[in-house]
C-alpha cells in the first residue's frame, strides 16, 4: 500500500460528459502528480501541484483541468470526453520538493469513454 | 528533448533465466535514474535508482549502472522468478526544474515455470 489513494477504481461513461478524479496523497506529501497510462502512448505526464499551485504542466489537453485543494487533496476534471481519453489515469505524490524522485502512486482509476 | 527510450516488450522468459532490459535516455543536463515496476493492477512503485554517473542501485535482486558515456541505464537479473512477472519502466528526472518523472514506454516481463 503506497497511501495514496485514488476514487473511483472504475468509472465507465459517455462521449460528450464530464467526470471527476480524486486523489488523496500520502500523509505530509505536499506534491500531487497526474499521469495518464493509455496502450499507444504509455505513460504521459499531465500535471504537477505543489501545495495548492501549479508547479509543472505536461501534455495535459485544455479540456482536462485539476486543482489541489488546501487539505492536499487534488481532482482532475476532464471534459467533453472523447472515446481517446479511455485510459488509466494515476495520481502519485511525493515529499517536499520531491527531492529525492521517487513518486508513490497510487492503484489508477480506469477511465472508459463509450 | 528530454526523454527514455526502453526495449521493446513484451518479453517472455523461462524461471531462472537472466534478464536484460535496455533503456537509454537524452536529457538537457545530468538527470537521476530510476527503475519503477508495475505488477498486474496495482500502481507503479520505484525498483531502484542511481543519482550520478557510475552509481549502481539494486534491490529484490534487479541491478542498474548509471552509465553517463552510453547514456544508459539497462536493468538486470541474474535469475528470474515467476513473481517477476510485470510491467518495468525507466524513468528520469532532472535535477533543476519541475519534479516529475519522465517515463520511457514501459516493457511487458512475462515469466514461464
Amino acid at each position: 500500500d503506497s497511501g495514496v489513494t485514488q476514487t473511483p477504481k472504475h468509472l465507465i461513461t459517455a462521449t460528450g460528459q464530464r467526470v471527476t478524479l480524486r486523489c488523496s496523497p500520502r500523509s505530509g506529501d505536499l506534491s500531487v502528480y497526474w499521469y495518464q497510462q493509455s496502450l499507444d502512448q504509455g505513460l504521459q505526464f499531465l500535471i504537477q501541484y505543489y501545495n495548492g499551485e501549479e508547479r509543472a504542466k505536461g501534455n495535459i489537453l485544455e479540456r482536462f483541468s485539476a486543482q489541489q485543494f488546501p487539505d492536499l487533496h487534488s481532482e482532475l476534471n476532464l471534459s467533453s470526453l472523447e472515446l481517446g481519453d479511455s485510459a488509466l489515469y494515476f495520481c502519485a505524490s511525493s515529499g517536499a520538493q520531491g527531492r529525492t524522485g521517487e513518486l508513490f502512486f497510487g492503484e489508477g482509476s480506469r477511465l472508459t469513454v463509450l | 528533448g528530454n526523454s527514455v527510450t526502453q526495449m521493446e516488450g513484451p518479453v517472455t522468459l523461462s524461471e531462472e533465466a537472466f534478464l536484460t532490459i535496455n533503456c537509454t535516455y537524452t536529457a538537457t543536463g545530468y538527470p537521476s535514474l530510476f527503475w519503477y515496476v508495475q505488477y498486474p493492477g496495482e500502481g507503479l512503485q520505484l525498483l531502484l535508482k542511481a543519482t550520478k554517473a557510475d552509481d549502481k542501485g539494486s534491490n529484490k535482486g534487479f541491478e542498474a549502472t548509471y552509465r553517463k558515456e552510453t547514456t544508459s541505464f539497462h536493468l538486470e537479473k541474474g535469475s528470474v522468478q515467476v513473481s517477476d512477472s510485470a510491467v518495468y519502466f525507466c524513468a528520469h528526472r532532472l535535477i533543476q526544474g519541475a519534479q516529475k518523472l519522465v517515463f520511457g514506454q514501459g516493457t511487458r516481463l512475462t515469466i514461464n515455470p
